[in-house]
């Protein structure tokens, strides 16, 4: 079956802290794979995507993600997180043939930062 | 350049009523996805739409949900006769093409 995984389903952190995330993904065939973040209030962004090439993608505000093929992975790292960075990110996964717009997503994970 | 928007934000049906949610995508696109996301959970894909056509349909539950995505006007999600289940956030997105889609803020639905 396709799926999503991610692993921390809240966690907090203080600020300079380094963060990870992970993301592992259930999907027959090639994939293209996202993370989008929530702010509170706000509507999903794409923080970064993976389509092909080098599989470490970096992404907008510092973020960035490795995708490892074996592990069928793709977690997200940002070195120093920062008190705005407090959001909920989900992990997303398509097939590289399927409509853009349609994904598989990921629980979420809800990142509180502390100042 | 606006981006999704989806109205109401907020929406509160009593059992039975029905449900309208609205969705204008982003100029000039085309593709429009409508998502559900309960308590607790990720977001579930629902529908497919391009103009005037139900692309996939594969997620939407076989009764009571249905959506359209008129030559004019937004895409609507209608859920007829809601119960407490449907309370939930419902999410469209929109793209220009088979690539990446934009999110709109969501519309909350509770039923009471």
């Amino acid at each position: 079956a396709q799926s999503v995984s991610q692993h921390n389903h809240h966690v907090i952190l203080s600020e300079a802290a380094s963060l990870e995330l992970g993301c592992n993904y259930s999907y027959g065939g090639t994939v293209n794979l996202f993370w989008y973040v929530q702010y509170p209030g706000q509507h999903l962004q794409l923080l970064l995507k993976y389509f092909s090439g080098d599989p470490l993608v970096k992404g907008i505000k510092g973020f960035e993600a490795e995708f490892i093929k074996s592990k069928f992975s793709f977690n997200l790292r940002k070195p120093s997180v920062q008190w705005s960075d407090t959001a909920e990110y989900f992990c997303a996964v398509n097939g590289r043939h399927n409509q853009g717009g349609k994904l598989i997503f990921g629980q979420g994970t809800e990142l509180s930062v502390k100042p | 350049n606006a981006g999704v928007m989806q109205n109401p934000r907020h929406l509160v049906r009593r059992r039975g009523q029905e449900a309208r949610l609205r969705c204008s995508p982003m100029k000039g696109h085309s593709h429009v996805y409508w998502y559900r996301q309960l308590p607790e959970e990720g977001l579930k894909f629902m529908v497919y739409l391009q103009k005037e056509n139900i692309i996939d349909e594969s997620g939407m539950p076989k009764e009571r949900f249905s959506a359209e995505f008129p030559k004019e006007g937004p895409s609507i999600l209608r859920i007829q006769q809601v119960v407490r289940g449907d309370s939930a956030a419902y999410f469209c997105a929109s793209s220009p093409s088979a690539t990446e889609a934009f999110f709109g803020q969501g519309t909350r639905l509770t039923v009471v």
